[in-house]
């Protein structure tokens, strides 16, 4: 079956500019997180989502991030007004429920120029 | 202090020997165990999933959990050239957000 999509694969931007990152979970999962992950490094929690609750936005470096999920399905994160730091590999992952196994997509690769 | 302990190695070991990976962690809550392979410029996949203390195996792997000493391990048999990669340890509370170590680099030489 298929597992979690994520894309772009890749993305340049200009600083300055917004990116909108898309991450498609396995189909009736009903909780997603995201990450990133910066060259050799690991991996920085920023939002989960679980079911109708309230998203864990803790990990949110700046209100420049955003992220939300229609539907209780496909998520969107935001970056607004890019910097170069914001270079990264952006991760998603999906769970069929709570606490079960989460299964990550093959990422979004950001560099901003 | 990070909240989940793991050494970044690299871990280099022959071919068919046994790899041995460890994470310790501090927070008492987390009850739900995971350990991740990652190749380069690949994301994640998982290897193990374990609920609370106990041993589990899978094929070469087999997965430990003490959770009274908050440490777990991986272990990978014979081992071979194609499980060269980063290994990420991950765990949570109920009900929360999965907690990463900074993953271990393992190198098996043919």
């Amino acid at each position: 079956g298929a597992g979690v999509s994520q894309s772009p694969s890749n993305k340049v931007t200009e600083k300055g500019k917004d990116v909108e990152l898309r991450c498609d979970p396995i189909s009736g999962h009903t909780a997603l997180y995201w990450y990133r992950q910066s060259l050799g490094q690991g991996l920085e929690f920023l939002i989960y989502f679980q079911g109708n609750s309230a998203p864990d936005k803790s990990g949110l470096p700046s209100d420049r991030f955003s992220a939300e999920r229609t539907g209780g399905s496909v998520s969107t994160l935001t970056i607004q007004r890019t910097q170069q730091e914001d270079s990264a590999v952006y991760l998603c992952a999906s769970s069929l429920a709570m606490d079960t196994e989460a299964f990550f997509g093959q990422g979004t690769r950001l560099t901003v120029v | 202090q990070k909240e989940v302990e793991q050494d970044p190695g690299p871990l280099s070991v022959p071919e068919g020997a046994i790899v041995s990976l460890n994470c310790t962690y501090s927070n008492s809550a987390f009850q739900y165990f995971m350990w991740y392979r990652q190749y380069s410029r690949k994301g994640p996949e998982l290897l193990m999933y374990t609920y609370s203390s106990g041993n589990k195996e899978d094929g070469r792997f087999t997965a430990q959990v003490d959770k009274s000493s908050k440490y777990i391990s991986l272990f990978i048999r014979d081992s071979q050239p194609s499980d060269s990669a980063t290994y990420l340890c991950a765990m949570k509370a109920a009900g929360n957000k999965l907690t990463f170590g900074g993953g271990t680099r393992v190198l098996v030489k043919p």
